[in-house]
């Protein structure tokens, strides 16, 4: 069966900082990934997705950026976070056309 | 992608069936109906999908109405552990999924 791994669960990071949170799936290949931001309280945006290694579309302008070097592996990376960048990150995964997506447990990120 | 309409919460007895509405009235030919849910704290779950029949599965049952303008997600014995937010989504394909409010489901002991 299927799988995917988001780490780290919680993460707090200082104004600045870099970032770059991990998300694999197992079981799998070729899937559609995506990563999502969603703030407390809201619904989720999705901020890129990708169909195929190093190819990513990104659906929102920010300080974000994404990247897939392998076939089952999402990365979501900043140079410099901003106090906005707090949220919940959420991967998923997802096979082709009108196929339901399957979510990673998410990572918990607080910029001080 | 069509906008979909969902009551803000909804209260269930523990054991009885659940019946969550949603109302997708400028749903095109080609948009799926896809339920998730969110239990706080989680990543969100599939529940079900389907585009004109109805769907069963071992979570839930989706009666989808004949002119599609509507659906209902059907939890047959609801238990404390399907307290969470429901998300209905009329969309087509599944490359960008709007999660809007939806409707939090609490069942009681």
């Amino acid at each position: 069966s299927q799988t995917i791994h988001q780490w780290p669960a919680t993460l707090v990071q200082p104004v600045g900082s870099p970032l770059s949170l991990e998300c694999t799936v197992e079981g799998t290949s070729n899937p559609n990934l995506y990563w999502y931001r969603q703030a407390a309280g809201r619904g989720l945006q999705l901020l890129f997705y990708s169909v195929g290694i190093g190819q990513i579309s990104s659906e929102v302008p920010q300080n974000l950026s994404a990247s897939r070097p392998q076939d089952r592996q999402f990365i979501l990376s900043s140079k410099k976070l901003l106090l906005s960048d707090s949220g919940f990150y959420l991967c998923a995964w997802s096979g082709q056309t009108n196929q339901p997506q399957h979510f990673g447990d998410g990572t918990r990120l607080s910029i001080l | 992608d069509a906008k979909t309409t969902q009551p803000p919460s909804m209260d269930c007895a523990e054991g009885r069936a659940a019946n969550l509405p949603c109302n997708h009235s400028t749903i095109s030919g080609n948009e799926y109906v896809y339920w998730y849910r969110q239990i706080h704290s989680q990543g969100p779950q599939y529940i079900i999908h389907g585009l004109k029949n109805n769907e069963t599965n071992e979570m839930a049952s989706l009666i989808i109405t004949e002119d599609r303008k509507s659906s209902t997600l059907i939890l047959p014995h609801a238990t404390l552990r399907d307290t969470a937010v429901y998300y209905c989504i009329a969309q087509t394909g599944a490359n960008n999924l709007f999660f809007g409010t939806g409707t939090r489901l609490t069942v009681i002991p």
